[in-house]
């Protein structure tokens, strides 16, 4: 079945330096979502991509898909503390509403 | 304040013994969705409804059972079957009737099999 494959599984970095996660797939993405999950909790929804080369800004978090939509990332710009958790990407495929197939996640921890 | 209600928080079962999860949204969302996490392997589907009295297996169902009397409530049991319980289960509901493509999950429920 569709796999989506998230690197690297961990990343630790210190305060103020910038961080990426990588999502990718051996097929085409219909869609692409990215959700965090702080430590002790659940994910939470960040944003969702959906065109070939798109770009979104969320503050200091830049989300890119690839040009064949079979990637997409994630950098987050001078990394806080409050940025530590789990990040997913996840396939929202393409009619199967809510069947989201998820990445392995990438757990940040920001050093101080 | 909307949202999904997720029940108990911990929980620790003996092995051979069901539990049953809760599961309640007053968000009005048809489809529900339960999803299993263990530590490096992401979220799994276990099952899912897109609407009562109707529903699906996901990727990992073995051990499972779901029912969906009502909208707003999707009950997951975790049998004796499932070799493997141990793990931390989140449900969901997504609002597909209305295009937001956006899955909201609850806090989620910590099984431990001792």
């Amino acid at each position: 079945g569709q796999q989506v494959m998230q690197i690297p599984q961990y990343q630790h970095v210190q305060e103020g330096e910038d961080f990426t996660t990588y999502c990718n797939s051996s097929t085409t993405l219909s869609n692409i979502q990215w959700y965090k999950q702080r430590p002790g909790g659940h994910p939470v929804f960040l944003i969702q991509l959906v065109k070939s080369g798109e770009v979104k800004k969320q503050k200091r978090l830049t989300f890119q898909f690839g040009e064949a939509k079979k990637n997409s990332s994630l950098h987050i710009t001078a990394t806080q503390t409050t940025d530590v958790g789990t990040y997913f990407c996840a396939d929202a495929g393409g009619t199967s509403y809510g069947k989201l197939t998820f990445g392995q996640g990438t757990i940040l921890t920001v050093h101080p | 304040d909307g949202g999904i209600t997720q029940s108990p928080k911990y929980l620790f079962r003996k092995e051979g013994q069901n539990v049953t999860l809760s599961c309640e949204q007053n968000l009005n969302h048809d489809a529900m969705y339960w999803y299993r996490q263990d530590p490096g392997q992401g979220l799994r589907l276990i099952y899912y409804s897109q609407i009562v009295n109707d529903f699906q297996k996901g990727d990992i169902a073995e051990g499972y059972s779901v029912s969906r009397e009502k909208k707003e409530s999707f009950p997951l049991t975790v049998t004796s079957a499932q070799k493997n319980p141990t793990a931390f289960y989140l449900c969901a509901s997504y609002d597909w009737l209305s295009g937001a493509n956006v899955l909201t999950f609850g806090a989620g429920s910590r099984l431990t099999v001792l």
